[in-house]
């Protein structure tokens, strides 16, 4: 079974532009995290969803948005890219509709704003 | 809101030895689940372990086990047999049994294993 896939994996942006990253859950997965990883706040969370629905959003400015399609399949959004946006993105899938926490990430999307 | 705190940005350990990892939280809440997920180097995050809060057994996965002490809100993570394929960075995190469907991480340990 393949797993959560992350595309693109890196990428080079530049202040003010916008970018969009995407997640392929693992097959008859439902449910798709975003969370953001910096060497200095960590891993926060950004938002999830389950059959295209946002059930909770993190605290992140509006510049931050996220979607999935009715495949699963979910992509999100950073507008007016900020240095501080450089991150590592990771997406990560669970099966489950109920909260049990037992997440499967992918690998990242590296994004570097200069 | 909950918290989760890692105190050992860096630990070590001789190969076959074994490293206890900390962890501690807080949280006003009575249902909630406990995990350890592992980095290793530009290859992606994966759960080693994971405790119910109602369980007081604590959980074990072959050479990994927790010490769950809920009353101190404390969860160590155990790594017995230390294997040089267990150096990554590990995180702490929490969920919540409610519906906020978000986990809460600590800031994690750097593990190293020496040969």
């Amino acid at each position: 079974k393949a797993g959560v896939t992350q595309t693109p994996r890196y990428l080079i942006k530049t202040r003010g532009q916008q970018v969009t990253l995407s997640c392929s859950p693992i097959s008859g997965h439902r449910s798709v995290s975003w969370y953001q990883q910096t060497p200095g706040q960590g891993l926060q969370f950004l938002f999830e969803y389950f059959s295209e629905t946002q059930r909770n959003k993190g605290n992140f400015p509006g510049r931050f948005s996220g979607r999935q399609f009715s495949n699963s399949r979910s992509e999100m959004n950073v507008s007016t890219l900020e240095l501080g946006d450089s991150a590592l993105y990771l997406c990560a899938s669970s099966f489950a509709a109920t909260n049990t926490g037992e997440l499967f990430f992918g690998e990242g999307s590296r994004l570097t704003v200069l | 809101a909950q918290t989760v705190t890692q105190s050992q940005p860096e630990m070590s350990v001789q190969e076959a030895e074994t490293v206890t990892l900390s962890c501690t939280y807080d949280t006003s809440e009575s249902d909630y689940y406990l995990f350890w997920y592992k980095q290793p180097p530009s290859r992606q995050m994966i759960l080693v372990i994971r405790q119910e809060a109602y369980k007081q057994q604590n959980a074990t996965e072959n050479r990994f086990s927790v010490n769950f002490q809920k009353a101190a809100k404390s969860f160590s993570l155990k790594i017995s047999d230390s294997q040089l394929g267990d150096a990554a960075m590990y995180f702490c995190a929490y969920i919540s049994g409610g519906s906020n469907y978000k986990l809460t991480f600590g800031k994690g340990t750097l593990l190293t294993v020496n040969p």
